[in-house]
């Protein structure tokens, strides 16, 4: 069945970076494009970044351009979400999910939190 | 770009239906049919249930369906059950690569 296994959330300072990393199983990982999606506490979801299945083309919400990087290793299966320059306001759950393309979210994974506060 | 517009609550009794509106512009909800419906339990990851306006993935029950008129979309939930009761959220294709999400409503089963 699809798994989809997000890691490396924490606590982090405000200005520091931290790398998120989503282990995908279950399915054909170079066939599908990739999104990650944040959910700040008790917030509703917001899209932050999108990788299509090759990775040649990559999108980003507009509050995070220039701050983070979405890529992905096919040989690992895995999918990456670089960030740096971490503000408070990028505190969340941040889920990576497979696309149906850009245009839509489909399966997600559980989750992982990051907290940005000195 | 803004988020879409959810009543913030919805409610209905087991077996009736109960419908979620999510009003965006003609800029995403009304320039394309890209528009789908996701479920969030406390707790737990969001799920699919309605992509591309009105198509259903494979194992969400047809008592779930997806209208559009204008710049706004529709979640119709029919025969509610109790394990319906959750967050829900809309989201819309917005063009030059932009997803854009709406505020979520909760749906009460009385």
């Amino acid at each position: 069945q699809v798994q989809l296994v997000e890691s490396g959330g924490g606590v982090v300072q405000p200005g520091r970076s931290l790398r998120l990393s989503c282990a995908a199983s279950g399915f054909t990982f170079s066939s599908y494009a990739m999104h990650w999606v944040r959910q700040a506490p008790g917030k509703g979801l917001e899209w932050v970044a999108f990788i299509s299945y090759d990775g040649n083309n990559k999108y980003y919400a507009d509050s995070v351009k220039g701050r983070f990087t979405i890529s992905r290793d096919t040989s690992r299966n895995t999918l990456y979400l670089q960030m740096n320059s971490l503000r408070p306001e990028d505190s969340a759950v941040y889920y990576c999910a497979r696309g149906r393309g850009m245009t839509t979210v489909g399966y997600w994974g559980q989750g992982t939190l990051v907290t940005v506060s000195s | 770009q803004s988020a879409l517009t959810q009543p913030p609550s919805a409610s209905g009794s087991p077996g009736q239906s109960v419908t979620i509106s999510c009003t965006g512009t003609s800029s995403d909800v009304g320039g394309y049919n890209y528009v789908s419906w996701y479920q969030q339990h406390p707790g737990k990851a969001p799920k699919l249930m309605i992509y591309e306006v009105s198509k259903r993935p494979s194992g969400v029950p047809d008592r779930f369906s997806g209208s559009k008129s204008g710049n706004t979309a529709s979640l119709t939930v029919s025969g509610l059950q109790a394990e319906d009761e959750a967050d829900y959220y809309c989201s819309s294709y917005a063009g030059s690569n932009n997803l854009v999400f709406g505020t979520g409503t909760k749906v009460t089963v009385l």
